[in-house]
């Protein structure tokens, strides 16, 4: 069975600064799709990042870059110089065997 | 323009009053899934389909019918709606590979009374 974790359910960060949203999966298949969506409080899921098993090198995306380490199972998100509207919640989700299963999110505010 | 969308965007009904939510996606994509959220449990996926005439269910199935007579239409059937079943729901559809983010419908919020 997939697990998604999300340990942190909320979080503050200064306009400007970064900020690593945590996210730990657990699976027994060797191919396997990492997936970040930002929802935003008027609630449509936006695609955000994504980092396959098999890559070597973390993905980018502009201000988004996803922390993945593979032995330790964990995909982390950051956000660099965060802007004001990227206060929403953000989602981590794992798609493995055609199943897309995500954690249970964090919020993120962004403070002026 | 690419897109899923899923009528109607918001639903008040009555326990044991059948409804459907229709979703389209006009993307040709082969895989499509239905999924709920509700605060603290993120999203939970309640059907799949891989392909047309193709369904299964997902974690949280019980209450909850599908079908998937055309590529582009994966409706969600709630025979007889409870309150429990109250809730944010999403269609959304996407290739048929572990690496392909799935494109999501701008929600139907489900209210049952």
């Amino acid at each position: 069975a997939q697990k998604i974790t999300q340990t942190q359910p909320g979080m503050f960060v200064q306009e400007k600064e970064a900020v690593t949203l945590d996210c730990t999966y657990d699976t027994s298949d060797q191919s396997y799709g990492l997936f970040w969506y930002k929802q935003p409080s008027s609630g449509e899921m936006i695609f955000l990042i994504y980092q396959g098993s098999y890559d070597e090198q973390n993905a980018t995306e502009g201000r988004y870059s996803l922390n993945f380490q593979k032995a330790r199972k964990s995909a982390n998100l950051v956000i660099s110089a965060s802007q004001l509207g990227d206060s929403a919640m953000y989602f981590c989700a794992m798609n493995s065997d055609y199943k897309l299963s995500f954690g249970a999110g964090t919020t993120v505010t962004v403070r002026a | 323009e690419a897109q899923v969308t899923q009528n109607p965007r918001y639903l008040i009904t009555v326990t044991g009053k059948k409804l459907t939510v229709t979703c389209s996606q006009n993307m040709n994509h082969e895989y499509m899934s239905w999924y709920r959220q509700d605060p603290g449990l993120g999203l939970r996926q309640i059907y799949y389909s891989m392909n047309v005439e193709v369904t299964d269910k997902g974690d949280v199935p019980e209450g909850y019918k599908v079908s998937r007579k055309e590529k582009r239409n994966f409706p969600l059937i709630l025979e007889s709606p409870s309150p429990n079943q109250t809730s944010l729901y999403f269609c959304a559809s996407g290739a048929s590979s572990y690496n392909s983010p799935l494109h999501f419908g701008n929600g139907t919020r489900l209210t049952v009374t």
